[in-house]
Formats: structure tokens, sequence, C-alpha cells
């Protein structure tokens, strides 16, 4: 059963327009979402976050929207430019670590393509 | 700048073969992980250690065997290796006080 569900495998967007990617999610103690960048045979990286406390947070290009009550957040990356095309992964935290309620939960990631 | 490294990039090992895989982290993290990424099925979590000599297994850890004798460096071994463990195995680590990883550059295994 998973608890972070990104629905859109992949996504195709024309370079300068928005990209938007989707998350939803199940468990209602999550409190922490992360989103991670992920280039073939590289690690992830980390991107943007945004804790329950808030429901916006903008970092450059790329702003990451939540919304509690549809358990749903979003990721914008406006504009878009070829060299986002990478693997994105949305994550989420129920707390503190020292125990498994505090690992990372991910998504199984959505492909975005932005062509020139 | 801090750093999560896995000793190879890529590895090609044979059936049966006992292979291990290295994570070295200069962070000073309590918290380590090992995970491995297949297409269309995201990141799945193997092993994870919150301490030293400390060990617990995540959702996949069948065929798997972890350990973690210094804070640094948390290494992942295939017993056995056949050819459903190729894949791209990433080690990420964290600590206590903060919620997000950082990651390896990965280690892409093919077992043949």
């Amino acid at each position: 059963d998973q608890q972070v569900k990104q629905n859109s495998p992949s996504l195709s967007v024309q370079e300068g327009r928005i990209s938007i990617l989707n998350c939803d999610y199940t468990n209602s103690m999550f409190d922490y979402f992360l989103w991670y960048k992920k280039y073939p045979a590289e690690g992830p990286t980390f991107l943007i976050s945004i804790s329950s406390i808030k429901d916006k947070n903008e970092d450059g290009r790329f702003t990451v929207f939540l919304n509690k009550s549809a358990k749903h957040l979003s990721l914008h990356i406006v504009p878009s430019q070829p060299g986002d095309s990478a693997v994105y992964f949305c994550a989420a935290s129920a707390g503190y670590f020292g125990g498994s309620q505090g690992n990372l939960i991910f998504g199984k990631g959505t492909k975005l393509s932005v062509k020139p | 700048d801090v750093k999560v490294t896995q000793s190879s990039r890529y590895l090609v090992k044979r059936t049966g073969e006992k292979v291990f895989l290295e994570c070295v982290q200069d962070m000073d993290h309590e918290n380590m992980f090992w995970y491995r990424q297949d297409p269309g099925l995201g990141l799945r979590l193997i092993y994870f250690s919150y301490d030293v000599k400390m060990k617990e297994k995540g959702d996949i850890p069948e065929g798997y065997s972890v350990s973690r004798e210094k804070k640094e460096r948390f290494s992942l071994i295939l017993e056995s290796a056949s050819t459903n463990q190729t894949s791209m195995y990433l080690c990420a680590s964290t600590s206590t006080a903060l919620y997000g990883y950082t990651f390896g550059s990965g280690t892409r295994l093919t077992v043949v």
C-alpha cells in the first residue's frame, strides 16, 4: 500500500512553459515533504521542501504547494528548461529519526522531459 | 562540501558471487540507508541503520545483508548475487536533526 503516490510516470513540457508535478499521500501523520531530482547514473539531489505548517514554499523557479486537506502537493517549475529533464521524486516524513517513523517515504517518481 | 561516497559507479558480477557495496559519509550522520532504484518501481528501501552496529530491515531485505562497524561506513552485501539484483543501488545518510537525505552517486550493478 503506497503512502506516497505519483500517479504520472512521465510528463512532457515545452521549454519556457510551466511544469506541474503532482504527489498525493495517505498518511495524515506526515509533516514534512521534499522533492528530489535525479539524473540518470547519478544519485537524487534535494530540490525543495515544505513543512506541514506552510502551504507554499518558493525557491527560484521552483515552488511547492501543499494542500493538507486534500493530502496533495505539487511542484511547479517556471519557466521549464531542458536541463530540468530528470526524474522527480516526492518524499514525505512523519517526524523524528531514531525510529522508522522518521524515514522518508518516496513516491515512484515522475520523469519530466522538457523539449526545446 | 558534504559527501556520501559509493566506492564503485559500475560493477559487473557473476551469478552466485558475493558482492560488497561500500558507502562512506563524512558528515558524522547517525542514519544511513540503502535503496535500489528500478524503472517503474521508484526507490525501494533495502536496509537502514540508526547507529553503529544497528541495522533494520527495509521493504525488500531478502537476499541482502548489511554491516555498520563504524559510524561513517555502511556496507551492503549480496550474499549470492542473482540476476534479479541487477539494479542501481543508492546509499543515503542523514542526521537525527534533519529531514532530508544526502545521497551518493549510486552504483550500477549488473549480475550476469
